[in-house]
């Protein structure tokens, strides 16, 4: 149980492009999920966190008319890159709260802005 | 001074030897602890979690935790080169929010 799954796994894009990332739930019903960046050999960044049917609430530093985030159902939020730039190459990670206590994560989407 | 600390690595450790990882978190209030293993270019997977004083075991894995040291670490018996992969200490520091804060963690090597 407690599987989340991401989609596309990879997408490379053109600058000044959009790029949408699906985040689902496939198994259990997730009121809350978290968004992550990972730039290589450095740990994770929580970007925002991600509630059903309610605004996410962002970190500090991460733009939120850049990041647009939907969670528009108990089993799926979106992650959306606008005007992707070549600094927005990352590895982008969403997590689910599960059953239990603890966080899911989805296997990743690596994102290059060329 | 970081929220979570862990010795950054590389740790090697010869197969079939124990290998001892240690996180340390400066919230005394922080009430959930976990363990991650990451293997390079995938995303975290959850191994351990604990949240009281003491030992919790799970197959070759043992968690150990010490609220009053504010210390928590992870024992991996017989140790293999398949659990070659950065381990990720995380902890939920505000009780009732579900945010994780992640060390930077440690990269292990097991040396066949």
């Amino acid at each position: 149980g407690a599987v989340v799954s991401q989609h596309p796994s990879r997408v490379i894009c053109k600058s000044g492009t959009s790029v949408k990332i699906e985040c689902r739930s496939l198994d259990f019903q997730a009121t809350t999920m978290f968004w992550y960046r990972q730039f290589p050999k450095q740990s994770l960044m929580l970007m925002a966190t991600s509630n059903e049917g309610s605004k996410a609430t962002y970190e500090q530093g991460v733009e939120k008319d850049k990041f647009l985030i939907n969670h528009a159902s108990l089993t799926l939020s979106t992650l959306t890159v606008t005007s992707a730039h070549p600094e927005d190459s990352s590895f982008y990670i969403c997590s689910a709260s599960g059953p239990s206590e603890g966080q899911y994560f989805g296997p990743g989407t690596r994102l290059t802005v060329t | 001074q970081k929220e979570v600390e862990q010795n950054s690595g590389p740790l090697s450790v010869p197969e079939g030897a124990i290998a001892s990882l240690n996180c340390t978190y400066s919230d005394r209030g922080s009430q959930s602890f976990f363990w991650y293993r990451q293997y390079s270019g995938k995303s975290p997977e959850l191994i351990m979690s604990i949240y009281s004083n003491g030992d919790k075991e799970d197959g070759r894995f043992t968690a150990q935790l010490n609220k009053a040291s504010q210390y928590v670490s992870l024992l991996i018996r017989d140790s293999q080169p398949s659990d070659s992969a950065t381990y990720l200490c995380a902890v939920i520091v505000d009780f009732g929010n579900e945010k994780l804060t992640f060390g930077t963690g440690t990269r292990l090597t097991i040396i066949p």
